[in-house]
């Protein structure tokens, strides 16, 4: 399994940058990968998903990219604010069972005013 | 509407205590999770449901049970905590590839 810290990574930008946050995923067999929001103290919180057949999906001030050839997934926020920051996780899951969603370690964003 | 809520919020536990864990969520979803998550890890799935009477393992089960004898409500129990079992409980539900997660259990296991 991936070797982890106890720190994560750290994506700091300045309020107003677009923030890309990136996440490579495993399972080939996966047909649903999601964001999800972790502010402090608190359960994640869906953001936006993507379906297999796709490679961008657009939201309000989010866009998601997906590479199935890489396996890797990104997420854009464009004109970050300071209540973006938070711990962003990417989820990949299969429609087709129990859609258990498996998740990534996570990144920290930070956005300074 | 209350989505997913999570009993109790804070927890400190002796070595060799027992306790369970309520998750309850008034959205009809079949699907229920409970995973832990740890300092610079992302959540790791404990069990699941897939619907009321089932459960099944997931990547982290040991030293843990679950029961599901209501369609709302997944339990979680630790039988005899061990420190290694502290960490910030989550539960969730879902209906598709969306999860609804409550608020988390922060237990301290001493």
């Amino acid at each position: 399994g991936e070797s982890v810290g106890l720190h994560l990574p750290t994506l700091s930008v300045q309020e107003g940058d677009n923030s890309i946050i990136n996440c490579a995923y495993s399972n080939s067999a996966s047909d649903y990968f999601i964001w999800y929001k972790q502010e402090s103290g608190k359960g994640p919180q869906f953001i936006i998903d993507i379906r297999s057949n796709m490679d961008k999906r657009q939201g309000q001030r989010v866009t998601v990219l997906l590479n199935k050839t890489v396996k890797h997934l990104s997420l854009q926020i464009a004109a970050t604010q300071p209540g973006d920051s938070a711990v962003y996780f990417c989820a990949e899951t299969t429609s087709g069972g129990s859609y258990i969603p498996t998740f990534g370690r996570g990144t920290s964003l930070i956005v300074h005013p | 509407n209350a989505g997913v809520t999570q009993t109790p919020k804070f927890r400190v536990l002796k070595t060799g205590q027992s306790m369970t864990l309520l998750c309850a969520q008034d959205m009809n979803h079949e699907y229920m999770y409970w995973y832990r998550q740890d300092p610079g890890m992302g959540l790791r799935l404990i069990h699941y449901s897939v619907g009321e009477g089932t459960t099944a393992k997931g990547e982290v089960p040991d030293g843990y049970n679950v029961s599901r004898l209501k369609k709302q409500n997944f339990l979680l129990g630790l039988e005899s905590a061990a420190p290694s079992q502290t960490s910030v409980y989550f539960c969730a539900s879902t209906h598709t590839y969306e999860a609804f997660f409550g608020q988390g259990t922060r237990l301290t296991v001493v």
